[in-house]
């Protein structure tokens, strides 16, 4: 029973270029949350979908940040125009519709 | 105020010592509440659910305290392995999934 899948766990880009992180939850998970840590810093949620739906998109920026979770594959967040304060790791998380959530081994950004 | 508060640490125990961490948390709605624990630049794993009538898992003991919106981690006889940070979770009604701030430990041998 594969745990939640993050890729790619490592991402150089460039300023000014797009990055692309994906999550493939738990098998029969349909919540999926995405949280962002900066270095020396908490979890800082960011997004909760479930599928085809975004419920709670409180902790996203305004600009550049979109996440999506189709009826088929995996949850993506997409990361346009990507500026150095955007260097963090990127953590994914699945649950059922209650209990504990599950992380993949998080996604790390490095924006040159 | 921010929805889930924690002790802001570090916390530098020697091998062997009983610790408390304390955390609090703001909306009162909130339904399921964790301790996770998280190695350096590793990911969140869960350490103990945390139920209204407090829970034992070996040398960790968790206690909830509702009225007072106040949930606790004791970690007694500590090991250097349990050396990391730990977070305090809460879950709310409509399902956001809130983590605090984390508090380190350390155990010194």
């Amino acid at each position: 029973n594969a745990g939640v899948m993050q890729n790619p766990r490592h991402l150089v880009r460039r300023r000014g270029q797009e990055a692309r992180l994906r999550c493939s939850p738990m098998k029969g998970h349909s919540h999926v949350y995405w949280y962002r840590q900066l270095p020396e810093e908490g979890l800082k949620f960011m997004v909760y979908l479930q599928k085809e739906n975004i419920i709670d998109e409180s902790g996203m920026p305004k600009e550049r940040f979109s996440a999506e979770f189709p009826k088929e594959g995996p949850s993506i967040l997409r990361i346009q125009q990507v500026v150095r304060g955007d260097s963090a790791a990127y953590f994914c998380a699945s649950s059922l519709a209650t209990g504990e959530l599950f992380f993949g081994e998080g996604s790390r950004l490095t924006v040159l | 105020r921010k929805e889930v508060e924690q002790d802001p640490g570090p916390f530098n125990v020697p091998e062997g010592a009983t610790v408390a961490f304390n955390c609090t948390y703001s909306n009162s709605a909130s339904q399921s509440f964790f301790w996770y624990r998280q190695d350096c630049r590793k990911e969140p794993k869960l350490l103990m659910s945390v139920y209204s009538s407090g829970n034992e898992d070996g040398r960790f003991t968790a206690q909830l305290n509702r009225a007072s919106q106040y949930i606790s981690l004791l970690i007694r006889d500590s090991k250097l392995s349990d050396s990391a940070t730990y977070l305090c979770v809460v879950r709310t009604s409509y399902d956001k999934v809130i983590f605090g701030p984390g508090t380190s430990l350390s155990v010194i041998p």
